[in-house]
């Protein structure tokens, strides 16, 4: 069946340290992966993106890297800040699943001043 | 703010009652979604709407139905309420089939 999980449920790093939220996923066929952020109290808010034909993608602060053969994704976080606490989502989709994006249970980053 | 509206923020109610919660999708968005999010639970796809066709559909109860509206707003029927029924509901929306959702703020149903 399909499912996507993450390795640690809670994560906590110093301000300033580099951050690595981890997530893997089960089914071979999900094209498109997306991590959001949720702050408490709020919806989730798109972080960063990426397609299975690509194995790596940076934006403003974070990376995203995805290992199709292990079938792992990882969001790095550079330089962390205390208003980067949070739960951090991955989310997969599965084509043949129409469009509804399959969440995982959800990392909470906890950032230390 | 990410342009999807729902309403109401939250609300009490009792076992055995039926609620409407509603979304306005960010304005060109074709697609609405409503996902389910317990305590201490991921976010669980229930419904997909697509330019006001059924698109997909995930573990949603008999108890809920959703429908969308020629003007692309939607609401979400929640029946015969139950105490495991409590949760927060979002609403995302998105201008393709697929692609990044753009989730509101959701609605903190609690009942009693």
């Amino acid at each position: 069946g399909e499912s996507v999980g993450l390795h640690l449920p809670t994560l906590s790093v110093q301000e300033g340290d580099n951050s690595i939220i981890n997530c893997a996923y089960s089914n071979s066929a999900s094209d498109y992966f997306i991590w959001y952020k949720q702050e408490s109290g709020k919806g989730p808010q798109f972080i960063i993106d990426i397609r299975s034909n690509m194995d790596k993608r940076q934006g403003q602060r974070v990376t995203v890297l995805l290992n199709k053969t292990v079938k792992h994704l990882s969001l790095q976080i550079a330089a962390t800040q205390p208003g980067d606490s949070a739960v951090y989502f991955c989310a997969e989709n599965i084509p043949s699943q129409g469009g509804k994006l399959i969440f995982g249970q959800g990392t909470e980053l906890s950032v230390k001043p | 703010d990410s342009g999807v509206t729902q309403t109401p923020k939250h609300l009490i109610t009792a076992t055995g009652q039926r609620v409407t919660l509603r979304c306005s999708p960010r304005s060109g968005d074709l697609s609405v979604y409503w996902y389910q999010q317990s305590l201490d639970q991921g976010l669980q796809f229930l419904i997909q709407y697509y330019n006001g066709e059924e698109r997909a559909k995930g573990n949603i109860l008999e108890r809920f139905s959703a429908q969308q509206f020629p003007d692309l707003h939607s609401e979400l029927n929640l029946s015969s309420l139950e105490l495991g029924d409590s949760a927060l509901y979002f609403c995302a929306s998105s201008v393709r089939v697929t692609g990044e959702l753009f989730f509101g703020e959701g609605s903190r149903l609690t009942v009693l």
